[in-house]
């Protein structure tokens, strides 16, 4: 079985540029995350869809992100316009409906942004 | 705020030494408590999970930790580590369902000299 997946794995764009980042979670998992990590501090949480449809998107910084799951499978993260703090690495997660059981989650191996 | 402390930032260690990791948590209520790993170039992957019942665990790779609620701690350990063991290890809370968020620690970078 595929797992998680995040493309691209690094990307470095220039202040004030957009970058999208998308992450396929594995199939058939309703719950999808995402993460950041800047440099040398703890991951954070960004947000949470269960579906197509978000959760809590309590972690996001600010409205230059823009985060989407249509038809509930995969998700695209967008910078626009991207500045340095946004430098980190993004994960993605995604687990099963937990259905009263504990169902874990799985990670991307990240996309590394580098924002000059 | 919520918030996960681990204990040590980087943790040096000689092969077949023992391994104690240890982190706090500011929450109040159930939690669930997780060890994560990422070694060199891999993804983040799940070592083991506290959720309720017996406060000590078992988890992958001859890891094993400790939950002591009473001091809001969560303890990662191995009796005698590898070298294959040098890693980030990361100590992670989520509340309520297993679906919700999860908190992490700002991670323990341990190196193992053979």
């Amino acid at each position: 079985e595929a797992g998680v997946t995040q493309f691209p794995s690094h990307s470095v764009i220039e202040k004030g540029q957009t970058v999208t980042l998308r992450c396929d979670p594995i199939s058939g998992h309703d719950n999808l995350y995402w993460y950041r990590r800047v440099m040398g501090k703890e991951i954070k949480f960004l947000l949470h869809f269960v579906k197509e449809s978000k959760q809590d998107e309590s972690g996001m910084p600010n409205n230059r992100f823009l985060a989407e799951r249509t038809g509930g499978t995969y998700s695209t993260l967008k910078v626009q316009p991207a500045e340095l703090e946004d430098s980190g690495v993004y994960f993605c997660a995604s687990s099963q409906d937990p259905g009263g059981s504990y169902n874990e989650q799985f990670f991307g191996p990240g996309t590394r942004l580098t924002v000059l | 705020a919520q918030s996960v402390s681990q204990h040590n930032h980087h943790v040096i260690l000689s092969e077949a030494a023992s391994l104690e990791l240890g982190c706090n948590y500011s929450y109040g209520g159930t939690v669930n408590l997780f060890w994560y790993v990422q070694y060199p170039g891999q993804h983040l992957q799940l070592l083991l999970k506290y959720f309720s019942g017996d406060p000590l665990v078992k988890g992958i790779k001859g890891f094993e930790a400790e939950f002591i609620k009473s001091k809001f701690s969560f303890y990662l350990r191995k009796p005698s580590v590898q070298w294959s063991d040098t890693a980030e290890y990361f100590c992670a809370v989520n509340r309520g369902s297993s679906a919700s968020k999860i908190i992490f620690g700002s991670g323990t970078r341990l190196s193992i000299r053979p």
